[in-house]
């Protein structure tokens, strides 16, 4: 079975420009989730989605955004990247109520 | 406020040595608490879920346990292959997961 797929894996961009990430969720799971993951702050809890719907929201600002397509894939998207924007960001899959399956992360760098 | 607490944040460990991490959680409505390990620059891999108190797991040389307030990994005779970082989640109401900040293991030769 396939596991969580995070494109891409590495990103370089500037201040002010945006970036869009993308997951695959484990086949048959319908909740994506996404974390920003720094050393100082550990993991932070962005959003999570569930059948094309925002279910949950963490206290990020509005340049943070997602979206859930109808076959679970999910994308995120950060607007006027900002240095500390800087960070691991990982998508996690899962059925309901059940535990969470991560994917190696995208690693983004803000210069 | 829902939080999750890990500790220590960091410990040294010889091979052979054994030892015990704690995650303590104030959460209310706990449906599960997971554990994860983590290898630098990699993403969570899945170790465990308890659900109640009293419920114990175990994986080669890892088991962990759960009360009312707190679980511990505990770690049997440690290789070095287990240095990683260990992270707790507590799963609350609503499908809300909360992450502590992490134990990183190191395990001498």
């Amino acid at each position: 079975k396939a596991g969580v797929t995070q494109t891409p894996r590495y990103l370089i961009k500037t201040r002010g420009q945006q970036v869009t990430l993308s997951c695959s969720p484990i086949s048959g799971h319908r909740s994506v989730s996404w974390y920003q993951q720094t050393p100082g702050q550990g993991l932070q809890f962005l959003f999570e989605y569930f059948s094309e719907t925002q279910r949950n929201k963490g206290n990020f600002p509005g340049r943070f955004s997602g979206r859930q397509f109808s076959n679970s894939r999910s994308e995120m998207n950060v607007s006027t990247l900002e240095l500390g924007d800087s960070a691991l960001y990982l998508c996690a899959s899962s059925k309901p109520s059940s535990e969470q399956f991560f994917g190696p992360g995208t690693r983004l760098t803000v210069l | 406020e829902d939080q999750v607490t890990q500790s220590p944040e960091a410990l040294r460990l010889q091979e052979g040595e054994s030892s015990s991490l704690n995650c303590s959680y104030t959460v209310s409505g706990l449906r599960g608490l997971f554990w994860y390990r983590q290898d630098p620059g990699k993403g969570p891999e899945f170790l465990f879920t308890l659900y109640s108190a009293g419920e114990e797991k175990e994986k080669e040389r890892l088991k962990a346990t759960l009360t009312k307030k707190e679980s511990f990994l505990h770690i049997t005779a440690p290789k070095p292959e287990d240095s990683a970082t260990y992270l707790c989640a507590v799963q609350a109401p609503g499908n809300q997961f909360y992450f502590g900040t992490g134990t990183s293991l190191t395990v001498i030769p």
